[in-house]
């Protein structure tokens, strides 16, 4: 079993819809959680950043951390169709001084006009 | 400023033969990583720079891929003998520093094919 699980999709979902990505993981010493954006046949790119529990919004954007359930979330409101990558959950541990990350599959979102 | 790049983007080779990749940190980062990704998957991490030293490379999949950054800038991953298998996408990232959660900074990636 992998540490990190996210659903790889594809996700295809109309313009304007609200787009809920997951992720749940196994490592109860992960406190750094990331999600990159990663259009096609490009570098991952930093979205969002969480320490910890709770919750980060960023414009359209907002990440959920639930540590007691091992388990975050994306959610992307007003989708458009430039929101079309492959979107990446990534984590990394207090004990690791080196900041590796661990990163998800990833799930392929496809916004529709 | 100018990000991470990569050098080659892409680079085909034969099964066996050898092949450096290089990565180009932003300025000042002190911090650098190697990562792979397969073809449908997220990346996989390989080895981490602190300055000139790999200060965690236990990601490194076997003894034919070895990595170095002799000034603390510019890296090189080396990997010999190569195999279909190893065929991926190369990415680097820089951090300014290596403290836990610091903001990791991807480069387009090296897409390496061995025939």
């Amino acid at each position: 079993q992998k540490e990190v699980e996210q659903d790889p999709g594809p996700l295809s979902v109309p313009e304007g819809a609200i787009v809920s990505l997951n992720c749940t993981y196994s490592n109860s010493a992960f406190q750094y959680f990331m999600w990159y954006r990663q259009y096609s046949r490009k570098g991952p790119e930093l979205l969002m950043y969480t320490y910890s529990s709770g919750n980060k919004e960023d414009g359209r954007f907002t990440a959920q951390v639930d540590k007691s359930s091992k388990y975050i979330s994306l959610f992307i409101r007003d989708s458009q169709p430039s929101d079309s990558a492959t979107y990446l959950c990534a984590m990394s541990a207090i004990n690791n001084q080196g900041g590796k990350l661990i990163f998800g599959q990833g799930t392929e979102l496809s916004v529709k006009p | 400023g100018a990000g991470v790049s990569q050098t080659p983007s892409n680079k085909v080779t034969e099964k066996g033969k050898y092949v450096e990749l290089r990565c180009d940190p932003i300025s000042g980062h002190t911090a650098l990583y190697w990562y792979r990704q397969s073809l449908g998957q997220g990346p996989e991490f390989l080895i981490y720079f602190q300055g000139t030293g790999a200060a965690d490379d236990s990601g490194l999949p076997n003894d034919r891929f070895f990595a170095v950054r002799p000034e603390g800038s510019v890296s090189t991953l080396k990997i010999q003998r190569t195999e279909r298998g190893d065929s991926a996408v190369y990415l680097c990232a820089s951090s300014q520093s290596p403290g836990r959660g610091d903001t990791q900074y991807f480069g387009p990636g090296t897409r390496l094919t061995v025939l």
